[in-house]
């Protein structure tokens, strides 16, 4: 089993939804929750980030984190075709110098 | 642009060659990673450095793989006697201490392709 489990999609939605990412993991010491927006052929840029539990807002991006459940969410509301990429979650503990752990990534395709 | 830079972006080799690459992170940054991204997966944790030292390595790093950060700053990752599986995207990211969760900045990967 993975330390982070993420599907891989490919999810499709029309321009203007709300869009619901999500990952769950098994490692109860990871403190440290982000999510990264991934370009096709470019590196991972950092999106949100959240410490522990709770929500994080940021313009149209929600992150949220539920440690009792090992569940982390992000939401994109008013989704634009500009938002089609690959969205990872990642995590990190504070042991290791913060090694980061990730899921495989979704695909998001929002249509104009 | 004070972003973390790599070089090449992108090389194509045969296999049984040896390539090295080469990261700039940003500058005040004192923690290096680096992470291999095979198509359709999360990038794969490789190795970090704090400052010259390197702290850890995964059990990915085969011997033929090996890293360095001489001052502390840039850092080179050499693959000796490429395979066709060391095909992959390889990342590297910086953070500094004292940012909480080590929250890293990625550079744009160096693609791989061993023929």
């Amino acid at each position: 089993q993975k330390e982070v489990e993420q599907d891989p999609g490919p999810l499709s939605v029309p321009e203007g939804a709300i869009v619901s990412l999500n990952c769950t993991y098994s490692n109860s010491a990871f403190q440290y929750f982000m999510w990264y927006r991934q370009y096709s052929r470019k590196g991972p840029e950092l999106l949100m980030y959240t410490y522990s539990s709770g929500n994080k807002e940021d313009g149209r991006f929600t992150a949220q984190v539920d440690k009792s459940s090992k569940y982390i969410s992000l939401f994109i509301r008013d989704s634009q075709p500009s938002d089609s990429a690959t969205y990872l979650c990642a995590m990190s503990a504070n042991t290791g110098g913060f090694k980061t752990i990730f899921g495989a990534g979704t695909r998001l395709f929002v249509k104009a | 642009d004070t972003g973390v830079s790599q070089n090449p972006r992108h090389k194509i080799t045969k296999r049984g060659q040896n390539v090295t690459f080469r990261c700039d992170p940003i500058s005040e940054h004192n923690r290096l990673y680096w992470y291999r991204q095979t198509l359709g997966q999360g990038p794969e944790f490789l190795t970090y450095f704090q400052n010259e030292a390197q702290l850890e390595k995964s059990r990915l790093l085969s011997d033929r793989f090996s890293a360095e950060r001489p001052k502390g700053s840039f850092s080179t990752l050499e693959i000796q006697r490429t395979e066709q599986g060391d095909s992959a995207m390889y990342l590297c990211a910086s953070t500094r201490m004292g940012l909480a969760g080590g929250e890293q900045f990625f550079g744009p990967g160096t693609r791989l392709t061993v023929l």
